[in-house]
């Protein structure tokens, strides 16, 4: 059964800060590893990974994929409490485009 | 440029009754995948469908659900006889084609459903 893993659960640190967040995975047929921002409604997407050592980058927010070692991590630099919100790594898997998510990773970023 | 869209956004239902979501995914798009959403979890995939075909239902429980993509309309997730533990959100996302490199789905707002 495919499987993704997120940690930590939770997390609050506070503005300023660098926060990263982990998200390991073990699946068949591994196609792209998907990072999304979920704030009380739909997931918006922040980034999709398909090759290892290639780091994605956008503002303050950054992933990289490790396919040897089946995990990717969601960097966040200098955090402003917009950035609270629940953090969800999904692996694509097969032709189909089937993703399995993983619980996620809420971050709180107090003032 | 209209997202994808779910209606409801909230459904309230007695047990023993019976749910109908709707999601009409992004103008083009032909794929539209169904998740769950339980209080603090993660979303877990039910069903992916193309038009008039569903493709992989393996994340939907065998009894009371089904869903469908007709040819014209939106997509449909019914729970029949609901019981307390579907209440959950129910998001939909549509994506343009499968097999691309670059796979991103599109979410709708969701489908929150109670089961009084």
């Amino acid at each position: 059964e495919d499987k993704v893993v997120q940690s930590p659960l939770s997390l609050v640190v506070h503005e300023g800060d660098t926060v990263t967040l982990n998200c390991s995975y073990e699946v068949t047929n591994f196609r792209s590893l998907l990072w999304y921002k979920q704030e009380k409604k739909a997931p918006t997407f922040l980034f999709m990974l398909t090759s290892s050592g290639i780091e994605k980058k956008s503002g303050r927010l950054s992933s990289i994929l490790d396919k040897k070692e089946l995990f990717s991590i969601l960097n966040i630099t200098a955090t402003q409490t917009g950035d609270s919100a629940v953090y969800l790594c999904a692996v694509e898997v097969g032709a189909a485009g089937k993703s399995t998510f993983g619980d996620g990773t809420t971050l709180t970023v107090k003032p | 440029n209209a997202g994808v869209m779910q209606n409801p956004r909230h459904l309230v239902r007695r047990r023993g009754q019976e749910a109908r979501l709707r999601c009409s995914p992004v103008k083009g798009h032909s794929h539209v995948y169904w998740y769950r959403q339980l209080p603090e979890e993660g979303l877990k995939f039910m069903v992916y469908l193309q038009k008039e075909n569903i493709i992989d239902e393996s994340g939907m429980p065998k009894e009371r659900f089904s869903a469908e993509f007709p040819k014209e309309g939106p997509s449909i997730l019914r729970i029949q006889q609901v019981v307390r533990g579907d209440s959950a959100a129910y998001f939909c996302a549509s994506s343009p084609l499968a097999g691309q490199s670059h796979n991103e789905q599109f979410f709708g707002p969701g489908t929150r459903l109670t089961v009084l």
